[in-house]
């Protein structure tokens, strides 16, 4: 059963970046998508992209694109999202999730459902 | 962008209850459905809308098309109070903003 292990909790300074990391453990992300999805204190799940990896090629809200790159290394089975420009807003919990695609119609892979999902990375920004 | 409002905000019931969450979507979708306990990741209960996800038991249906879905838990057992999103599928997915499950 595979697992996802996530890099440990930061504390970050407004304007820098934060990298955050996602191995999969007894399995791969072979043919599966990888989300990244934030959680701000006391509020609601938003997803902020995704990479399939066997593809290379990733899909990013627009309410991140311009702050968030995620990439993937298939040979460690590990995931990365770098979030840049850092505000206070961005104090959240951060999951990797494994899941599901398909050939997209707007875009060339859609993402389904969020199967095996990691335990979070806690992101602190302040001053 | 796809935009998913859940109702009701909270549902309080009794253990032994049954509960109706409802998702609506701005446009025609597929839906999944997650469950949320404190401090803990989501867990999905309901892919494709209305597929159970491995091990998750049988009192939790999902059900619905186009742009409306029901997820139903036949009788609430105390472990299932919990925070429970539902998720499009799509390039750029996104949640609503949950429906609460709490005890009365």
């Amino acid at each position: 059963q595979v697992q996802l292990v996530q890099s440990g909790a930061e504390v970050k300074k407004p304007g820098s970046s934060v990298k955050v990391s996602c191995k999969a453990s007894g399995g791969t992300f072979s043919n599966y998508a990888v989300s990244w999805v934030r959680q701000a204190p006391g509020q609601g799940l938003v997803w902020m992209g995704g990479i399939i990896p066997i593809f290379g090629t990733t899909n990013y809200a627009q309410k991140f694109q311009d702050r968030v790159t995620i990439t993937a290394d298939e040979s460690t089975s590990t995931a990365y999202m770098e979030l840049s420009r850092l505000r206070s807003e961005d104090t959240a919990v951060y999951y990797c999730a494994r899941g599901g695609w398909g050939s997209g119609t707007y875009c060339q892979h859609y993402y389904s459902y969020m199967d095996v999902w990691g335990k979070g990375t806690t992101v602190t920004v302040s001053s | 962008e796809v935009v998913l409002t859940q109702s009701p905000g909270t549902l309080s019931l009794s253990p032994g209850e049954r509960a109706t969450l409802s998702c609506r979507a701005s446009q025609s979708v597929k839906l999944a459905w997650y469950q949320q306990k404190p401090g803990q990741a989501p867990r999905l209960l309901i892919y494709g809308t209305s597929s159970r996800a491995t091990g998750i038991p049988d009192r939790f249906s999902g059900s619905g098309s186009g742009t409306d879905f029901t997820l139903t838990i036949s009788r609430l057992e105390p472990e299932d109070f919990a925070v429970y999103y539902c998720q499009h599928y799509g390039c750029s997915p996104t949640f609503g903003q949950g429906t609460k499950v709490e005890i009365k």
